[in-house]
């Protein structure tokens, strides 16, 4: 089981600021999850980036999967602070399925 | 569409009892995922059940085990439980379709509090 390093930990910005989470691994990534999740609720899937070089939009979300596949981003334009929360990165074991997650970034929008 | 349910939404046992939490699936979906999230430690892998049968399980002692019921609901036992099993219990669900990944769908959590 690979080691999935998150960075920042903790990331506290104003409301309309942009900001960048990333997800690094010394090992490639077979695919890679990000989720969300709020306090007291379960993790909710956010986007699956599987080839190298990868660029999936979601609104105000850009996430991006490098060219090796070793490390990811996270970018999200004129944060709101709906966008307040626990954000994981995991990647799915090739054969046995189970996601392996990062520590996850906390990130609190100030409104 | 429903999501993934569990219950119950809390639960608070005394060291030593043993604790059930209950999962039903996404509909259509076969795989059913613990995992369990307690303070400081992260999201850890506990059990993965499709179609019936334990297909792997995480690095936890045999007092965590489950099972998955015909319907594909799951439930996970905790059995001798001590006070670091408290935390947040997560089921999810996915579609088996093979490959390099599925993707798993989180329900709301178990809340298990042992004193």
């Amino acid at each position: 089981t690979q080691l999935l390093e998150q960075s920042p930990q903790f990331l506290s910005i104003q409301e309309g600021e942009n900001l960048t989470v990333y997800c690094n691994s010394s090992s490639v990534f077979s695919s890679l999850q990000w989720y969300r999740q709020e306090p007291g609720e379960g993790p909710v899937l956010l986007v699956t980036v599987v080839t190298g070089g990868e660029v999936k939009k979601l609104k105000r979300l850009t996430f991006q999967f490098g060219d090796a596949r070793k490390d990811s981003s996270l970018h999200i334009t004129a944060a709101q602070p709906g966008d307040t929360g626990l954000y994981l990165c995991a990647e799915s074991g090739v054969n046995d399925y189970k996601l392996s997650f990062g520590a996850g970034t906390t990130v609190t929008v100030r409104a | 569409e429903a999501g993934v349910t569990q219950s119950p939404t809390h639960l608070i046992k005394t060291r030593g009892q043993q604790a059930t939490l209950r999962c039903s699936p996404i509909s259509g979906h076969t795989s059913v995922y613990w995992y369990q999230q307690a303070l400081g430690l992260g999201l850890q892998f506990l059990l993965w059940y499709d179609e019936g049968e334990e297909r792997n399980r995480g690095n936890f002692p045999p007092r965590f085990s489950g099972r998955q019921f015909p319907n594909y609901s799951s439930e996970l036992n905790v059995n001798a439980l001590e006070l670091e099993d408290s935390a947040l219990y997560l089921c999810a669900s996915s579609l088996f379709v093979g490959g390099s990944y599925n993707e798993q769908f989180f329900g709301p959590g178990t809340r298990l509090t042992v004193l």
